[in-house]
């Protein structure tokens, strides 16, 4: 069964950082690209970003609204995924999910993890 | 740019079916989608992959009673025997080199 657990929430002041982890189970962690999505309070789905795996050199992606803010990392021999956000401001307040592509590198997002909610405030 | 479209609402009765549509922009209309749900206080869930010529791919355990379709543009999500469980967000997805774009969800409401 795959899974996905994402860790490190929590509430932190506007300009301050926050590491969040990803723990994967089930599947070839390291032969599939991980993603970040957030969601705002009431809002929609937002993509933040994604990690490549070593065949592709680890490369990354992000998302406008987090680019130079977020950076994207993982540990292959540990199952996990982090996403390291620094300079956070009040609008980035939001559960933070992690999601895992195929193998096959299809670019949809075929499985889920339950979400850890960032509240960035004063 | 790449861009999908989705109602904001939807309704049907329970045991009765439901389309729901998502649009893709301009120019896009050759690219496959995935549809998620998204059920309340929940993380989303994979529903399928659907192509452009309307093949295709469930996720794990996803019942029988959701299927997908394409038309020009336009992807298509049909839950047939609708429960009260199907309440819910649905999202669609599409990528792109270096990108991920969701459309602004529509909210299923099963009276």
């Amino acid at each position: 069964e795959v899974q996905l657990v994402e860790s490190g929430g929590g509430l932190v002041q506007p300009g301050g950082s926050l590491k969040l982890s990803c723990a994967a189970s089930g599947f070839t962690f390291s032969g599939s690209a991980m993603h970040w999505v957030r969601q705002a309070s009431g809002k929609g789905l937002e993509w933040v970003g994604r990690i490549r795996y070593k065949a592709h050199n680890y490369a990354t992606a992000y998302g406008a609204s987090v680019k130079g803010r977020f950076t994207l990392s993982r540990d292959d021999s540990k199952n996990t995924a982090y996403l390291q956000m620094n300079s956070l401001k009040t609008e980035d307040t939001a559960v933070y999910y992690c999601a895992s592509e195929p193998e096959d590198g299809s670019g949809y997002l075929d499985n889920w993890g339950q979400g850890t909610l960032v509240t960035v405030s004063s | 740019q790449l861009v999908l479209t989705q109602s904001p609402s939807a309704s049907a009765s329970l045991g009765a079916s439901v389309k729901l549509t998502c649009t893709l922009s301009s120019g896009h209309s050759s690219y496959a989608i995935a549809w998620h749900q998204q059920q309340p206080e929940k993380g989303p869930r994979f529903l399928m992959k659907l192509n452009s010529d309307g093949s295709h791919s469930k996720g794990d355990g996803i019942p029988d009673r959701f299927s997908g379709s394409s038309s020009g543009a336009e992807r298509y999500l049909t839950i047939s025997s609708l429960q009260s469980e199907d309440e819910a967000d649905y999202y669609c997805q599409t990528w792109g080199t270096d990108i991920r774009v969701f459309g602004g969800g529509t909210k299923l409401t099963v009276l």
